[in-house]
């Protein structure tokens, strides 16, 4: 158990729904991160949050837009996917953006059909 | 070519078996992180290196800043280390926050 909540653990969604993924940390950490990692694919960073403000996009299509309401919660909103969207969304926080460690999230396995 | 290059792709091992997993880059870095990956996802912080060597329990890893290389050793393996191990490095200057991934390395212990 890291501290890091993710719900929920798998989602298959149509590529006309809407759908959020949340994640959750009571560790106190100031920087949330939202990761993809897709088959045969390194992870790949998608946002990084600091103290609830976007330090980065790392050009990300539009279909994707995060979240961040406080410091412990962090959302990825979903709407019009595409089924190469289908991977593992992994959420991850750290005490400030260059830390030693990172906590991740146990992932959300997301399908798009 | 990936910024950050890992060997082997796979590795099978007995236990008790010293393992070795390895770890290429080629751009410039702040540092370098070991993570640990279990099926069904969950990702675990091993070690983060500037210089040297870093040890905890059967766990080793070194860097080579100059070579651009750095490994990561289990000393007297064990079934449980079957896992995904995944190299990264942090960007340098104002970059620095920025994590790039190797693609991992699955390493399979078997009793």
């Amino acid at each position: 158990e890291t501290g890091v909540t993710q719900t929920p653990r798998h989602l298959v969604m149509g590529m006309t729904n809407k759908k959020s993924l949340k994640c959750e940390q009571h560790l106190g950490h100031n920087a949330m991160y939202w990761y993809k990692q897709s088959a045969k694919k390194p992870l790949e960073l998608m946002f990084v949050y600091s103290l609830e403000e976007r330090v980065e996009n790392n050009s990300v299509p539009s279909r994707f837009s995060p979240e961040c309401p406080n410091s412990s919660h962090l959302f990825l909103h979903l709407h019009t996917l595409q089924p190469e969207d289908s991977a593992l969304y992994l959420c991850a926080s750290s005490p400030q953006v260059v830390s030693e460690k990172l906590f991740f999230g146990s992932g959300t396995q997301l399908s798009v059909l | 070519k990936n910024e950050v290059e890992q060997s082997p792709q796979n590795l099978t091992a007995q236990e008790g078996e010293f393992i070795t997993i390895n770890c290429s880059y080629s751009v410039g870095i702040s540092a370098l992180h070991w993570l640990q990956q279990h099926p069904g996802g969950g990702i675990v912080s091993l070690f983060m290196l500037s210089s040297g060597k870093k040890k905890h329990g059967r766990l080793i890893a070194t860097i080579n800043i100059q070579e651009k290389h750095s490994s990561l050793h289990i000393t007297a393996s064990h079934p449980r280390d079957s896992a995904v191990y995944i190299c990264a490095v942090r960007g340098s200057g104002g970059s620095n926050y920025k994590l790039t991934f190797g693609k991992g390395t699955l390493l399979t212990v078997n009793p």
